[in-house]
């Protein structure tokens, strides 16, 4: 199985400013298999980005997912106050499916 | 957009079996654009693949939960389902119920249901 280690574990930041938020894997992953989830408090997760790098429906475009094999990257380019949440990286491989730990980006 | 509703038994006593069902509106579980699957998150937590299911029968497990769970679907009622036997308080969770997309090979959890809370408690 997979492991996903997300860092960091907590991201403190203010409104306007970059979010880099890394996850890396134990074992190479498919561009295709790798996506980011953003979950807000008392909500189910959202998908933000499939496929590495492909934003899902709706998703602005300060959010972008980068990277291959064992390390991957969600930026978010300019923080707005609604994306104050935890984000989650998730995989495909062998028949099974893995969540990184989380990353909380809150404001600083 | 596809709508997926969790419901069961929130309050469970240990060793008893978890019977959870994902009701689906909004499109048919006999489609080949997904899989349907579990995730659970206990309280402060992150999250956790469960299972996932094809309307043709084929399963998937986490390794660990495997020799517990059981995932299953019925197309004519348009639902499918997760249980899991002998619980514990470490299965006291948010259950939630998802889309797993299969087209272009993605495997993302694209859908989710609101989640339905389970407890394990004597």
């Amino acid at each position: 199985e997979i492991v996903l280690t997300q860092s960091p574990g907590t991201l403190s930041l203010s409104p306007g400013e970059r979010a880099t938020l890394s996850c890396r894997a134990s074992q190479s992953v498919s561009s295709s298999n790798l996506a980011w989830y953003q979950q807000k408090p008392g909500q189910a997760p959202r998908l933000l980005i499939y496929s590495t790098s492909s934003r899902a429906t709706g998703i602005p475009d300060r959010f972008s997912g980068s990277g291959s094999r064992t390390d991957f990257t969600l930026t978010i380019s300019r923080l707005e106050p609604e994306d104050f949440a935890v984000y989650y990286c998730q995989q495909y491989g062998s028949s099974t499916w893995t969540f990184g730990q989380g990353t909380k980006v809150e404001i600083k | 957009q596809l709508q997926l509703q969790e419901s069961g038994p929130g309050l469970l006593t240990p060793s008893e079996t978890l019977s959870l069902t994902c009701t689906v509106s909004g499109g048919s579980v006999s489609t080949s654009d997904y899989y349907w699957g579990w995730i659970r998150q206990p309280p402060g937590k992150g999250l956790e693949w469960i299972a996932n299911i094809f309307y043709g029968g084929n399963t998937y497990y986490k390794p660990s939960l495997k020799s517990r769970a059981t995932i299953s679907i019925d197309t004519s009622r348009n639902k499918f389902s997760l249980k899991m036997s002998s619980v514990t308080a470490a299965d006291t969770a948010l259950y939630y119920c998802a889309t797993v997309n299969r087209r272009g090979a993605v495997y993302s959890f694209d859908d989710w249901g609101q989640g339905t809370l389970v407890t394990v408690s004597s």
